[in-house]
């Protein structure tokens, strides 16, 4: 089992719809969960960040974890076409580097 | 603030040849990463240098790959020689001090093509 798993996508949907990402990690000890953006031809930049369980808002992104079930979600509230590109989810236990997801690339139509 | 600076941007080699990559953090960080993002998968970790130690090198093929980063400041990740499967984007990241809790700041890599 991967230690993080994210459906690859792509996922299509016309501007102003809300958009979820979701990922699953098989490791309790993770604690800490990123989202990571990545436009085509560039480096993933850091959407945001979240310690253990709960939500986390930022403008139109809602970052979710349940650490019970294990499962991490990102939503987008009014999604742009600007939105468009790859959404990696990260975990970290704090005492390592990073393992990412595979990534779920996102369309967003006009 | 200036950003993680890699270079080249791009690279074609046929296999069997050597490939260099180079790479400067951000000013200040004392974590250096070199990942590989192959077409379709998210980063995957090969190297981790604290300044200009290495903290976790246990993905990378040492058969083939090198890397070292002199001084603490740049690096650079060698490839000798390269195979078909080497076909990869190469991304440098760095953070602060390699906390659990930091967000790493990537560049934007050098996509490696192997014919």
């Amino acid at each position: 089992q991967k230690e993080v798993e994210q459906d690859p996508g792509p996922l299509s949907v016309p501007e102003g719809a809300i958009v979820s990402l979701n990922c699953t990690y098989s490791n309790s000890a993770f604690q800490y969960f990123m989202w990571y953006r990545q436009y085509s031809r560039k480096g993933p930049e850091l959407l945001m960040y979240t310690y253990s369980s709960g939500n986390k808002e930022d403008g139109r992104f809602t970052a979710q974890v349940d650490k019970s079930s294990k499962y991490i979600s990102l939503f987008i509230r009014d999604s742009q076409p600007s939105d468009s590109a790859t959404y990696l989810c990260a975990v970290n236990s704090g005492y390592s580097t990073l393992t990412f997801g595979k990534g779920t690339m996102l369309l967003v139509s006009p | 603030e200036a950003g993680v600076a890699q270079s080249p941007r791009y690279k074609i080699i046929e296999k069997r040849q050597s490939v260099a990559f180079w790479c400067n953090p951000i000013s200040g960080h004392a974590t250096l990463y070199w990942y590989q993002q192959i077409l379709g998968q998210g980063p995957k970790l090969l190297i981790q240098f604290q300044n200009n130690g290495v903290v976790d090198d246990s993905q990378l093929p040492k058969d083939r790959f090198s890397a070292e980063r002199l001084k603490g400041v740049d690096s650079t990740l060698k490839i000798q020689p390269a195979k078909l499967e080497d076909s990869a984007v190469y991304l440098c990241a760095s953070s602060l001090n390699g906390q659990g809790y930091e967000g790493y700041t990537f560049g934007s890599g050098t996509r490696l093509t192997v014919v």
